[in-house]
């Protein structure tokens, strides 16, 4: 079946500029997350949605990231007014709703370059 | 709060050589362990993981891990490897009661030379 979907793979915005990056998860996947993947630093998590329970937005760097979650599928994530340190690649993951042993799978990620 | 260490930033190797990449968690009653690989301009695949059972898990391209309690550690291991293995690797945890994010490690990029 289809995994996890990113779009687009590379967005190259001017500094201050907005961007929406999107994920389409595995269906019947209620758990989805974000991640982003700087150089030499991991994966660093920012949000993650499971169902209809809030998010948790624990690991947002600031108030110009947010994201939503449309009819428990597609997520869009947002940065606004983007700075040239938000350049890295976003990961999206997905996992069925088991629990703690429900291991998450990844879509390709977006690659956001920021001039 | 969790975390995840992975002491060796870069490993490189020679084919056929048998490598180990390091991973150790912080303390906790119990956890679930992962281990991720990365290829070159993709996402994050799942390699292997430990739910509960026996501590010795293995995957089906002839990695395996070892979760050792005691030391709090799951070191990933393989007697031979091959070209193709080169890669990022990542570690991650998540606490047994717990069906949040996946803690991971800083990731090891393994290179395996001719």
């Amino acid at each position: 079946g289809a995994g996890v979907s990113q779009s687009p793979s590379n967005k190259v915005t001017e500094k201050g500029k907005d961007v929406e990056l999107r994920c389409d998860p595995i269906s019947g996947h209620t758990a989805l997350y974000w991640y982003r993947q700087s150089l030499g630093q991991g994966l660093e998590f920012l949000i993650y949605f499971q169902g209809n329970s809030a998010p948790d937005k624990s690991g947002l760097p600031s108030d110009r990231f947010s994201a939503e979650r449309t009819g428990g599928s597609v997520s869009t994530l947002t940065i606004q007014r983007t700075q040239q340190e938000d350049s890295a690649v976003y990961l999206c993951a997905s996992s069925l709703p088991q629990g703690a042993s429900s291991p998450l799978h990844f879509g390709n990620g977006t690659r956001l370059t920021v001039t | 709060a969790q975390s995840v260490t992975q002491l060796d930033s870069q490993v490189p190797v020679f084919e056929e050589a048998p490598v180990e990449l390091r991973c150790n968690y912080s303390s906790s009653v119990s956890v679930y362990l992962f281990w991720y690989v990365q290829y070159p301009n993709q996402g994050l695949q799942l390699l292997l993981k430990y739910l509960s059972g026996s501590t010795l898990v293995e995957s089906i391209n002839g990695f395996e891990a070892e979760f050792n309690k005691s030391q709090t550690s799951f070191h990933l291991r393989k007697p031979s490897v091959h070209i193709s293995d080169t890669a990022e690797y990542f570690c991650a945890v998540r606490d047994g009661g717990s069906q949040g994010n996946l803690i991971f490690g800083k990731g090891t990029k393994l290179s395996v030379k001719p």
